[in-house]
């Protein structure tokens, strides 16, 4: 299985919105409603932001939502602040026959 | 709180094995699976697989079929990874995760860092 396409970085101002893609298949993305988004500062684990591509763990502030259209899921991030600057990554089911997941390849986000 | 605390630093020559830990608390071993996450120095996330810690039914990613393999005891709450036949391309810093589902990775481990060198 390929990895997602994600954009290799994004940039914003505090207070902006910004929104990271990722590009799957008919295969992954585009097949199952199975799209979470982890968040990663350096050094630290991975935390899940979005999970079932629009939903958010208790304690994820609602500043952060997820969307899906087709083969690509997206994260939007309103009212940027600086605690935001991390690396995001996507991932997704991909399963058919065998039972498979897949991360998208990380955007660095930085707040300008 | 739920904690999963995973074993320390490893270094491995090509063709070894290594077999990582990660020991649960804070909740119900039983009730979830794990995932296995890696990510190699400077790149991204990579899936390894998922364990039932329930009835122990593995599903592996394709690229380690035969390699890796998945264990937990539940006497103590602890999952194993293990990888045979390391390759240096295998040097990345492996995580454990609770799953609630197949892509929904909760709470994660604080990583162990395998180092693959001759």
């Amino acid at each position: 299985q390929s990895a997602l396409t994600q954009p290799a970085s994004v940039s914003g101002s505090p207070g902006q919105s910004i929104t990271i893609s990722c590009t799957g298949t008919s295969s992954d993305v585009g097949s199952y409603n199975l799209v979470s988004w982890y968040q990663q500062h350096p050094g630290k684990a991975p935390k899940l932001m979005i999970y079932e591509v629009s939903k958010r763990p208790s304690g994820v502030s609602n500043r952060f939502s997820g969307s899906k259209s087709g083969n690509t899921a997206s994260l939007t991030i309103s009212g940027l602040q600086a605690e935001d600057e991390a690396d995001y990554y996507c991932c997704s089911y991909a399963g058919s026959s065998t039972f498979e997941v897949v991360f998208g390849g990380g955007t660095k986000l930085t707040v300008l | 709180q739920v904690q999963l605390v995973q074993s320390g630093a490893e270094v491995k020559k090509p063709g070894a094995s290594v077999k990582v830990s990660c020991k649960a608390s804070g909740y119900t071993f039983t009730s979830y699976g794990i995932s296995w996450v890696r990510q190699a120095p400077g790149q991204g996330l990579e899936w390894m697989g998922w364990i039932s810690a329930y009835n122990g039914n593995t599903n592996y990613a394709q690229k380690l079929q035969g390699r890796v393999t998945m264990t937990t005891d539940t006497s103590t709450s602890t999952a194993y990874m293990e990888l045979r036949s390391l390759r240096s391309d295998d040097t990345a810093v492996y995580y454990c995760a609770r799953a609630f589902g197949d892509t929904i990775f909760g709470d994660w481990g604080q990583g162990t860092l395998v180092t693959v060198s001759s």
